[in-house]
């Protein structure tokens, strides 16, 4: 198996442009994550999908930032207009769902994409 | 609200030396609990989980990590370093029910030669 697939692994911008990173899940797996690194804020979650669905957007920090899932293969994560404080590594993860409440899948997380918005 | 807090952002030891890196966890109910290690320019990986069963865990390349009920504590062991295990390690709990994991703050650890 491949992994999860995540394009482009480095991105430099400027400032107001839109920047689109893609990720594509393991084959098979239902749930599907997005995570940002930054030296300030460490690794916080921005937007999980079960079945192509977005369950919790509340880590999106604002409305400049989307998400879709418009297939089980292939989820994007859109900044538009970036901003330098946009600047941090994106992880996809992805995993397969839970089947109780009490259940847990491991998350298997992409290289990253390394954005810098100058 | 579940979160857990690593000690230390920095660790170094000496090859061969006992390696221990600390995180204490902040659940209302028991926890699911994690360590994950992070190469230079690589993802995530999992070393060890924490889900209900035995108390003492082993993970991958020799690490294991014991939980502790008492002391809130998922304290990360290996008895001895490897400079292959110079890396940023990442204790993490999940959110029952939900599947999403909130990550400490890291410990980046070096091994001195």
């Amino acid at each position: 198996d491949a992994g999860v697939i995540q394009s482009p692994r480095h991105e430099v911008t400027e400032m107001g442009q839109e920047v689109t990173l893609r990720c594509k899940p393991i084959s098979g797996h239902n749930s599907l994550f997005w995570y940002r690194q930054t030296m300030m804020r460490g690794l916080e979650l921005l937007i999980y999908f079960n079945n192509n669905v977005p369950i919790d957007d509340s880590g999106m920090p604002e409305d400049r930032f989307s998400a879709k899932m418009p297939n089980a293969s292939f989820s994007t994560l859109k900044i538009q207009p970036s901003e330098p404080r946009d600047s941090a590594v994106y992880f996809c993860a992805s995993s397969l769902a839970l089947l109780s409440r009490n259940s847990y899948n491991e998350q298997f997380f992409g290289p990253g994409t390394r954005l810098t918005v100058l | 609200a579940q979160s857990v807090t690593q000690l230390g952002s920095h660790v170094s030891v000496s090859e061969g030396a006992l390696v221990l890196l600390r995180c204490n966890y902040s659940s209302s109910v028991p926890p699911y609990l994690f360590w994950y290690v992070q190469y230079p320019n690589q993802g995530l990986q999992l070393l060890l989980k924490y889900t209900s069963a035995a108390t003492l865990v082993k993970g991958i390349n020799g690490f294991e990590a014991e939980f502790k009920k008492s002391e809130t504590s998922f304290h990360l062991t290996k008895p001895s370093a490897h400079m292959s295990d110079a890396a940023e390690y990442f204790c993490a709990v999940i959110q029952t029910g939900a599947n999403n994991l909130f990550f400490g703050t890291g410990t980046r650890l070096t091994v001195i030669p």
